[in-house]
């Protein structure tokens, strides 16, 4: 079982270029979300979709866009990147959202981003 | 205002300790989520554990165990006989039944030394 799946794990970008993390869960899961985390402290939600074809922003979603491809993918687009940017990127996805008890969230293993 | 607070930053012990990690968070809410995520030095966060608000029992698992207790908004982590295996960030977190953000603390970097 692989869970999720992000793509890159590392990537360097050049002020003003774009990219696209890849997030891909094999768990049917519902919801799937976009965290950054920076050091020392905890997750930021940047993005989320609660469930195929809706995405809603997070706590911290300038600069970013995101796409819910269908119920397996969620990529996350930076358009023009900037050093704010530099971080480490995890997509997430749960069974369920609002009202569920499964509510536990599976992590892929984070996408290291540096702008320069 | 939800808010998590982990107050210990960075615990050292030796292997073979007991570990106690430290988890307060605030919320008016009645019903809700609380969990604990471990993040390894190779970076990525693993589920440990969920606690729903109207299930108050504590949990053991293996050498881990939980103890929930609304009355003091605690939800502490214990490692009994810790391996250096066991040295990560350990992160609690809260979410609300209604609401689809994940509340984090700060983390506890916990260090088991040989």
């Amino acid at each position: 079982n692989a869970g999720v799946t992000q793509t890159p794990k590392f990537q360097v970008l050049k002020t003003g270029q774009s990219m696209t993390l890849q997030c891909a869960q094999d768990m049917n899961h519902n919801s799937m979300y976009w965290y950054r985390q920076d050091p020392g402290m905890g997750l930021r939600l940047i993005y989320y979709s609660a469930s195929e074809g809706t995405t809603d922003k997070g706590e911290v979603p300038n600069g970013y866009n995101v796409s819910r491809l269908n119920k397996r993918e969620f990529s996350l687009r930076l358009e023009s990147a900037a050093p704010s940017q530099t971080s480490v990127y995890f997509c997430a996805s749960s069974e369920e959202f609002i009202g569920a008890r499964r509510t536990e969230a599976f992590f892929g293993q984070g996408t290291r981003l540096t702008v320069v | 205002a939800q808010k998590v607070t982990q107050a210990q930053t960075e615990i050292s012990v030796v292997e073979k300790e007991d570990v106690t990690l430290d988890c307060v968070y605030e919320t008016r809410d009645t019903t809700y989520y609380l969990f604990w995520y471990k993040q390894p030095p190779s970076g990525e966060l693993v589920f440990l554990i969920r606690r729903n608000s109207f299930d108050e029992q504590n949990e053991i698992s293996g050498r881990y165990s939980w103890n929930f207790q609304k009355s003091t908004s605690s939800f502490n982590f214990t490692i009994t006989a810790s391996q250096v295996v066991d040295s990560a960030v350990y992160f609690c977190a809260l979410r609300l039944d209604s609401n689809y953000q994940l509340i984090w603390g700060a983390g506890t970097k916990l260090i088991i030394k040989p």
